[in-house]
């Protein structure tokens, strides 16, 4: 049973567009959610995380965009870089620093 | 990888044998994870611990075992090695009060 879905496994854009990875979740107890960014050879880190009593939350070019009622929370990379091209992870856990479930990954390749 | 220590970083057996990952933070950190990353699926729990002498089994603990005598190490136990454990292991802990976890760099294993 697969708890985060993410969407797309992979995406290619053009170096200054915007990126946009997508994930989905099913329970409802669930209430921190952070994406992780991981280059090859290394392990996951964390980019951003936020919780459900926020609509949005950015730090520079990256924004979290979260839809409780859907359940869908998403990774915005506003003007995209080449050096954002890696593999990126969300992930779901609930209260009490239970173990994050983590969606299968979107690998991101940015293009000059 | 805040401190989060793995050894070691590529390690090949043959079918049957055993070994340990070992992995160590300095940091008193009472929450700490292991995961395997297979291609294309993602980070899945393996065990977890919450503090020294405490520890729970995660979504995929079938042939792995682990110990916390310390707050300190985390030990992950192959004993019989089947190609399906063919992976890369990461460890992570949690600094308390926080929610971010932290990633070790990983154990590429290979079982031939």
């Amino acid at each position: 049973q697969q708890q985060v879905k993410q969407s797309p496994q992979s995406l290619i854009v053009q170096k200054g567009g915007i990126s946009i990875i997508n994930c989905a979740y099913e329970n409802t107890a669930f209430d921190y959610f952070p994406w992780y960014q991981q280059f090859p050879g290394k392990g996951p880190a964390l980019l951003i995380a936020i919780r459900p009593d926020v609509s949005e939350k950015k730090e520079g070019r990256f924004t979290i965009s979260f839809n409780k009622s859907a359940k869908q929370f998403s990774l915005h990379i506003m003007d995209s870089q080449p050096g954002d091209s890696a593999t990126y992870f969300c992930a779901a856990s609930s209260k009490g620093n239970t173990p994050l479930v983590f969606g299968k990954g979107t690998r991101l390749s940015v293009i000059a | 990888n805040a401190g989060v220590t793995q050894t070691p970083k590529f390690r090949i057996l043959k079918i049957g044998q055993s070994m340990t990952l070992q992995c160590a933070q300095d940091m008193n950190h009472n929450y700490m994870y292991w995961y395997r990353q297979d291609p294309g699926m993602g980070l899945k729990l393996i065990y977890y611990s919450v503090g020294a002498g405490i520890t729970d089994k995660g979504e995929v603990p079938n042939g792995y075992n682990v110990s916390r005598s310390t707050t300190e190490d985390f030990p992950l136990r192959l004993e019989l090695a089947a190609p399906s454990q063919t992976s890369v292991y990461f460890c992570a802990s949690i600094p308390t009060g926080t929610d971010t976890q932290y990633f070790g760099p990983g154990t590429r294993l290979t079982v031939l």
